[in-house]
């Protein structure tokens, strides 16, 4: 059974610009959630989806955003990039993210903001 | 507010050796899952452990055991027979609702040979 897959692996971005970054999770898992990890803040929770619906979101500004389509995958974008962006942007999949479900993470997209 | 604390920035054990990372939480959910992640410096997290509040038996998965004192709110992972692989960050993380993880500053472990 194939893992979570993120692509792509590695973005370089300049300030101001969008970025979308994608997660396909395992196969019959129906929840997406992504993290943001940095040296400085750790692993924040950004949001989750579950069946093309945003059900939690964590405190960013709205300049991230996702969506998850009818085959489970999901997209994040940011916008208007700022240096403070950069970061390991880690993907998360579980069966139906139900509490204390255990998460299955990707490999992870590292985005440089220049 | 749920939160999670990890003390030790750093950790070096000799291989073969066991080894204990700290852990402690705070929530005021009754209900709660405790997991623990390996992280190597290729960045995927690797699902080590779990551990249900209303567990009581302290959780094993092979060489990873986790010590759980809910009194305390500690939830300490131990690895035991450490190996070089063994080396990497190792977070701790706890989900009282929903699907969000909240997770500690984590541990890096060295193995040394």
């Amino acid at each position: 059974k194939a893992g979570v897959t993120q692509t792509p692996r590695y973005l370089i971005k300049t300030r101001g610009q969008q970025v979308t970054l994608s997660c396909s999770p395992i196969s019959g898992h129906r929840s997406v959630s992504w993290y943001q990890q940095t040296p400085g803040q750790g692993l924040q929770f950004l949001f989750e989806y579950f069946s093309e619906t945003q059900r939690n979101k964590g405190n960013f500004p709205g300049r991230f955003s996702g969506r998850q389509f009818s085959n489970s995958r999901s997209e994040m974008n940011v916008s208007t990039l700022e240096l403070g962006d950069s970061a390991l942007y880690l993907c998360a999949s579980s069966i139906s993210g139900t509490k204390n479900e255990k998460l299955f993470f990707g490999s992870g997209t590292q985005l440089s903001v220049l | 507010a749920q939160k999670i604390t990890q003390t030790q920035p750093g950790m070096f054990v000799q291989e073969k050796e066991a080894v204990t990372l700290d852990c402690t939480y705070d929530t005021s959910d009754p209900s709660y899952g405790l997991f623990w992640y390996k992280q190597p410096s290729s960045g995927e997290m690797i699902f080590l452990i779990y551990q249900g509040s209303y567990d009581q038996q302290n959780a094993t998965e092979g060489r990873y055991s986790l010590n759980f004192q809910k009194a305390r709110k500690s939830a300490n992972l131990v690895i035991s027979a450490s190996q070089l692989g063994d080396s990497a960050m190792y977070f701790c993380a706890m989900s009282p609702s929903g699907n969000q993880f909240y997770f500690g500053t984590g541990t890096s472990l060295t193995v040394i040979p």
